[in-house]
């Protein structure tokens, strides 16, 4: 199946830092690619849908200043947590889909601000 | 808006047993419905993947089915082993390229 991938897997970082988390699909070309946020023992909440070449979509309560999303390519979409702070520490994972086929998940990025 | 339950939300049984995972889901419009694995702090691992048009997909010795009138959709493991213990999560899928919607999940034990 098609691969996914992100980076860093995990990261920690200061209070008021800026951290940028990459997703990039290896051997197709992702036409939409979603991110998702799941905090401990709860499910995974999408954040926001990112089409390539077009602003994200961002879901109700979402901050689109506070999380930056640039999908620039067609297997690359970056998200940035500005300004983070130890709220936002949590699991983020990307999914990437070609055309509206299946939805393939990134391996996810544990974040922890201290 | 589309609410995905799994029910139970925990569930510990001892090796081999046969086991069901339950899924309901408030929208039947949907497109297809995956069930997942997630291992603790790990990324997911799709399982099976059912189209809205299917009632059920077999894996080994992993069955979904899907009543997809009636919103739900049971996950069956056979012959449970330790190694199945893991977070089990269902996503269902609106049509379109809209993104999967996922429930809470079922933390499976199986006691060796």
């Amino acid at each position: 199946g098609a691969v996914v991938s992100q980076h860093p897997s995990w990261v920690i970082c200061k209070s008021g830092t800026s951290v940028k988390i990459e997703c990039r699909s290896l051997d197709f070309q992702a036409t939409t690619m979603f991110w998702y946020r799941q905090f401990p023992k709860q499910s995974l909440m999408l954040m926001a849908t990112s089409n390539e070449g077009s602003k994200a979509t961002y879901e109700q309560g979402v901050e689109k200043d506070k999380f930056l999303i640039n999908h620039a390519s067609l297997t690359l979409s970056t998200l940035t947590v500005t300004s983070a702070h130890p709220e936002d520490s949590s699991f983020y994972i990307c999914s990437a889909t070609h055309r509206g086929d299946t939805q393939y998940f990134g391996p996810g990025t544990r974040l922890t601000v201290l | 808006k589309q609410e995905v339950t799994q029910i139970p939300a925990a569930l510990s049984v001892p090796e081999g047993e046969n086991l069901v995972l339950n899924c309901s889901f408030t929208d039947s419009a949907i497109y297809n419905l995956q069930w997942f694995r997630q291992d603790p702090g790990k990324g997911l691992t799709s399982l099976l993947l059912i189209q809205s048009s299917q009632r059920e997909q077999t894996s080994g010795r992993l069955n979904a089915s899907l009543d997809k009138s009636s919103g739900r959709s049971t996950l069956y493991i056979a012959a449970s082993q330790p190694g199945d213990s893991a977070t089990y999560l269902c996503a269902p899928r609106g049509s379109g390229n809209t993104p999967l919607v996922f429930g809470k999940g079922t933390r499976l034990s199986v006691i060796a």
